[in-house]
């Protein structure tokens, strides 16, 4: 059964730091893949997918993410952390030939003044 | 336009007893996905309807159950509730399949069993 992995439930970063969150998926051909993001109080919202066109994926609030079909990987960056990105971060996969998204357990990310 | 509306927002059951929780999609929406939140599990998946099918399920046992009316509008029922069951419950629509136009998450029910 398709599944991803984040590695890390917390993650802290000082703000202006790299933002590095990471996710990795269980197939064999590479599925469809996204990053939802959570704030507190709201529900979640897509921050970017990737469906095969690049693999380097721009998403909203300045966050993208990079397919590498070698490491099985999605991981979520953002180059300078900013207060208002603390929220928690959930990878999710899609097979090809599938209509349900599976979600991994998320990250959540503190950003330290 | 409003967004993905869940009813009760709270609930409390005790065990044994049976429970429905109702999802409004976002106008125009045809598909509704049901997930389980809890905090060391994330989100499960529960199921997925589309234009009133069940087109997908996840790996919870049958006393979880799900429909989709003509309105898009859905329902799921739990049936013998157990104190495991206690969890934020999400329901999330999308215009067309998950994968291929954004889920649209409602701000959940939390079931309490007792």
């Amino acid at each position: 059964a398709q599944s991803v992995t984040q590695l890390g439930s917390h993650v802290s970063v000082s703000e202006g730091a790299l933002v590095l969150l990471r996710c990795n998926y269980s197939s064999s051909v590479p599925p469809y893949l996204f990053w939802y993001v959570q704030y507190p109080n709201q529900g979640l919202q897509l921050l970017l997918k990737y469906t095969s066109a690049a693999t380097l994926v721009k998403g909203i609030n300045g966050f993208e993410a990079e397919f590498k079909k070698s490491e099985t990987s999605f991981h979520l960056t953002k180059p300078s952390a900013h207060m208002s990105d603390a929220a928690e971060y959930f990878c999710a996969v899609s097979d090809r030939g599938d209509d349900k998204i599976i979600f991994g357990k998320g990250t959540r990310l503190h950003i330290l003044p | 336009k409003a967004g993905v509306t869940q009813t009760p927002r709270y609930l409390i059951k005790t065990r044994g007893q049976q429970v429905t929780l109702s999802c409004s999609p976002i106008s125009g929406h045809r598909s509704v996905s049901w997930y389980q939140q809890t905090p060391g599990q994330g989100l499960q998946f529960l199921f997925e309807y589309f234009s009133e099918t069940q087109r997908n399920k996840g790996n919870f046992p049958g006393r979880f159950s799900g429909r989709q009316f003509s309105n898009s509008r859905s329902e799921m029922n739990v049936s013998t509730l157990e104190l495991g069951d206690s969890a934020l419950y999400l329901c999330a629509s999308s215009r067309d399949t998950p994968r291929n136009s954004p889920l649209h998450f409602g701000n959940g029910t939390r079931l309490t069993v007792t």
